[in-house]
């Protein structure tokens, strides 16, 4: 299994810009890292994903070193709409039995306040 | 443009049943993955398929089997339910394998008394 380890919380007030990074070893080295948004009572939202070096979309960062071994995601100018949880997921490929296993973060709360 | 279904959306079953959890994914998406997600934990990998052949397992006991079908959709099989298997499964559909971007549904709400 992969290992991940992301801070249990984080609190910004509006406007602020928020990074939130995720600690993992292991992972397949062919394969994207992912970012997820969830709030309460509903699924995982796609938020970025990426390979190695910056992505930039409309609503976020993500800063991948080259060792893959980190990822940072980058939030420009939270709003008190971005309170939620915010997930890391990476995968682990098993070559032999071409297989996959995923692995989510335990997850950061990010509380944003007025 | 639907997004991901999940069928049912809350039940509750007794300790030693049986259930069988529905997921119809994105049009175009051949890739259905399953997680559990146990209220305040992070979401629990238990399977991916890919155009019906099982391409990733969790760490799951085979009570826990999956399968998927022509149309892409795909069902959730858990046997001799625990109080443990209490959780929301979560269905999520891709156009690839592995960690590709991922599209959830709502989920299924179980309980097991």
């Amino acid at each position: 299994l992969a290992k991940t380890t992301q801070p249990i919380s984080m609190d910004s007030y509006e406007g602020q810009e928020v990074n939130i990074t995720c600690s993992h070893n292991n992972i397949a080295t062919n394969d994207y890292i992912t970012w997820y948004q969830q709030f309460p009572s509903q699924g995982p939202r796609f938020i970025i994903q990426g390979y190695k070096t910056k992505v930039t979309n409309e609503v976020a960062s993500l800063f991948i070193p080259a060792d893959r071994k980190s990822s940072t995601l980058s939030l420009p100018r939270v709003s008190l709409s971005d309170t939620a949880v915010y997930y890391c997921l990476v995968a682990l490929f098993y070559s032999g039995a071409g297989s996959y296993q995923l692995t989510f973060g335990k997850g950061t709360k990010l509380s944003v306040i007025p | 443009d639907a997004g991901v279904t999940q069928s049912p959306t809350h039940l509750i079953k007794t300790r030693g049943q049986h259930v069988t959890l529905r997921c119809s994914p994105i049009s175009g998406h051949k890739s259905v993955s399953w997680y559990q997600q146990v209220l305040g934990q992070g979401p629990q990998f238990i399977f991916q398929y890919y155009e019906k052949e099982e391409r990733g397992r969790g760490n799951f006991p085979d009570r826990f089997s999956a399968r998927q079908f022509p149309n892409y959709s795909s069902e959730l099989n858990v046997n001799a339910l625990l109080l443990g298997d209490s959780a929301l499964y979560l269905c999520a559909s891709s156009v690839g394998t592995g960690n590709y971007e991922q599209y959830f549904g709502p989920g299924t709400r179980l309980t097991v008394t």
